[in-house]
């Protein structure tokens, strides 16, 4: 098993570009989350899904817009792209029965210039 | 939104020492999960509790959930090295909740 996988893992944007971060998971986990870390603070919750065709608001979901066509994966889109993205973003994934453990992925490094 | 308030926000031990951190809330969570961030990579999970009071150890680790079940706690015995890195304490507010709230984290600093 890959686990969650991540792509790219480093990409810097001009403001207003956009560009879709791509997540995809291979542990048939129906929960997908997208979440955000600034310097020195915790992770932000953007938007979540609890399985195929079904997506939730996080804390910061503004600016941000998901998909979840298949189980497998969970792009996050950044339509204009704005300094206050900079960020990592980190994709993670979890079974919906069980326990509440979150597998998360390696993270893309994103800055916005 | 709901917070998680951890601390402390950072420590410089030497290698060897006892370390605990832990986490405070004013509302009352469902479960309590422990994460550990090394540097470039994504958080791993060390520890979960799912009930008030429990105590669960993980090697070095030990970890408490709070009698109130608004707090937990992590120690870590006789640091290494490799235990460098930023801690995270996570919870879940309700059993059907589909979220994990994050604390800002601990980052352990370890002396040469």
């Amino acid at each position: 098993n890959a686990g969650v996988t991540q792509t790219p893992k480093f990409r810097i944007l001009k403001i207003g570009q956009s560009m879709t971060l791509q997540c995809t998971q291979d542990m048939n986990h129906n929960y997908m989350y997208w979440y955000r870390q600034d310097p020195g603070m915790g992770l932000k919750l953007i938007y979540y899904s609890v399985g195929a065709g079904i997506t939730d608001k996080g804390e910061v979901p503004n600016g941000y817009n998901v998909s979840r066509s298949t189980t497998e994966d969970f792009p996050l889109r950044l339509e204009l792209a704005a300094p206050s993205q900079t960020s990592v973003y980190f994709c993670a994934s979890r079974y919906s029965w069980g326990g509440y453990e979150q597998f998360f992925g390696p993270g893309t490094r994103l800055t916005v210039l | 939104g709901q917070q998680l308030n951890q601390s402390p926000q950072s420590m410089f031990i030497q290698e060897g020492e006892d370390v605990s951190m832990n986490c405070t809330s004013s509302s009352i969570f469902n479960t309590w999960l422990w994460y550990k961030q090394d540097p470039g990579e994504g958080p791993v999970l060390l520890i979960a509790l799912y009930k008030a009071g429990e105590l669960t150890s993980n090697g070095r680790l030990t970890a408490q959930f709070g009698i109130t079940r608004k707090d937990s706690f992590l120690n870590i015995s006789a640091s290494i090295p490799s235990d460098v890195g930023i801690y995270f304490c996570a919870g879940q507010l309700g059993p059907r909740d589909d979220k994990i709230i994050f604390g800002k984290g601990t980052r352990l600093h370890i002396l040469p």
